[in-house]
């Protein structure tokens, strides 16, 4: 079945680069979606990236697709503290239905 | 434009209540998804609307309903409350074309004691 894995933490230091990946089955996906979820809030769009394409740049995020190995990343440049949330790869849509992974909690310290 | 609204934000309901969940979509918006979020199953996708029609259902008991309004406006339904149900519930709005970018609420927070 549809399934989306990521890793569960990732620590960063502040003004470094953090890389959180993500791996989906669903190779009928057309889109990919990155949300973040701070602690007592819903999830917020960050950016998403067409299945075709390769690359998406978008301010401080990149995120890269590498669809032959099912595997995504998003690149956040210049980890600021108030980057540190849960990250939320997600993969659709299935007729309004997004899968999304177990999410990646991000932990900047200063 | 005013971002999704979900209400109440929190709740407290006692095994065997039901509950009532609203949510109001971003203008323009007529498709809405609801999903359940808890720290052991993560997000699991309920059931989705557009135009007032269900088009697709999550793996959930039937105790879980939901409808949808003419102005786009949804409820979900729980009944006969678990323990187990307790949970955020986040709805999502979003046009109907590509790239379907979902737009959440704040969610629900529901506690079953």
């Amino acid at each position: 079945g549809e399934d989306v894995e990521q890793s569960l933490f990732l620590s960063v230091r502040e003004g470094d680069s953090s890389v959180i990946n993500c791996t989906y089955t669903d190779s009928s996906s057309t889109y990919l979606y990155w949300y973040k979820q701070e602690p007592g809030a819903g999830l917020q769009l960050l950016t998403y990236i067409f299945s075709n394409m390769d690359m998406k740049q978008d301010q401080r995020l990149t995120v890269l697709l590498n669809k032959k190995d099912k595997h995504l990343s998003l690149r956040i440049a210049d980890t600021q503290t108030g980057d540190s949330a849960i990250y939320f790869c997600a993969e659709g849509p299935s007729q309004g239905n997004l899968i999304f992974g177990k999410g990646t909690k991000l932990s900047v310290k200063p | 434009k005013a971002g999704v609204t979900q209400t109440p934000r929190y709740l407290i309901k006692t095994r065997g209540q039901q509950v009532t969940l609203s949510c109001s979509p971003i203008s323009g918006h007529r498709s809405v998804s609801w999903y359940q979020q808890t720290p052991g199953q993560g997000l699991q996708f309920l059931f989705e609307y557009f135009s007032e029609t269900q088009r697709n259902k999550g793996n959930f008991p039937g105790r879980f309903s939901g409808r949808q309004f003419s102005n786009s406006r949804s409820e979900m339904n729980v009944s006969t409350l678990e323990l187990g149900d307790s949970a955020l519930y986040l709805c999502a709005s979003y046009r109907t074309d590509a790239p379907y970018e979902q737009y959440f609420g704040p969610g629900t927070r529901l506690t079953v004691t």
